[in-house]
């Protein structure tokens, strides 16, 4: 079965400091797609990224960016000076696709607060 | 171009009521998941639908939840004679086709049982 482990439940930092949340997955599958969503206060839950199995490229985008690591199963997320609007719940996910199924399963999040 | 939508965005039952969920996925999306976020936990997968059909319905409880994905109108999620273990977030995404491309989840159903 295909599992999703993000052991950091809750960080806190202080403004401007850079941060990494983990994420490690176990999957028996050679292609599958690796997610991170932010789910601010309010609730909704907002696309950050998709990665493909193939492509273990590192990806920067503004402040953010992942490392893929596919030698130890880990798709990592570091925010670069960080701000207070960064504080959410961040999930990692990743695609099952089995039997015409394109289910998500989730790490249980790691909730990261940023003070002033 | 509306993204995902789901109404309402809170919704209160007492015990024993019926819940209706609905979720109008994305223009061109014929692709529908629902998910449950219990408290303090993650997102769960429950049921993957395509137009008309139930793809994968896997994560489904066995009994009082069913759901359906017509060919007019928004997918639909049914909790019949609700508990407060109902009381949760409900998620729904949509997607242009598998491969989880434009997988793109609505803003969520809260839930609350009393």
């Amino acid at each position: 079965a295909q599992k999703v482990t993000q052991a950091q439940t809750e960080i806190s930092v202080v403004e401007k400091e850079d941060v990494t949340l983990d994420c490690v997955y176990e999957t028996r599958d050679t292609t599958y797609y690796l997610f991170w969503y932010k789910q601010p206060p309010s609730g909704e839950l907002v696309f950050l990224i998709r990665r493909n199995s193939f492509d273990e490229q590192n990806e920067i985008s503004g402040r953010y960016s992942w490392n893929f690591q596919k030698s130890t199963s880990s798709f990592n997320f570091t925010i670069t000076a960080s701000q207070v609007v960064d504080s959410a719940v961040y999930f990692c996910a990743l695609s099952e696709a089995k039997g015409g199924s394109e289910k998500l399963v989730f790490g249980k999040g790691t909730k990261l607060t940023v003070n002033p | 171009n509306a993204g995902v939508m789901q109404n309402p965005r809170h919704l209160v039952r007492r015990r024993g009521q019926e819940a209706r969920l609905r979720c109008s996925p994305m223009k061109g999306h014929s692709h529908v998941y629902w998910y449950r976020q219990l408290p303090e936990e993650g997102l769960k997968f429950m049921v993957y639908l395509q137009k008309e059909n139930i793809i994968d319905e896997s994560g489904m409880p066995k009994e009082r939840f069913s759901a359906e994905f017509p060919k007019e109108g928004p997918s639909i999620l049914r909790i019949q004679q609700v508990v407060r273990g109902d009381s949760a977030a409900y998620f729904c995404a949509s997607s242009l086709r598998p491969g989880g491309y434009g997988y793109t989840f609505g803003s969520g159903t809260r839930l609350t049982v009393v």
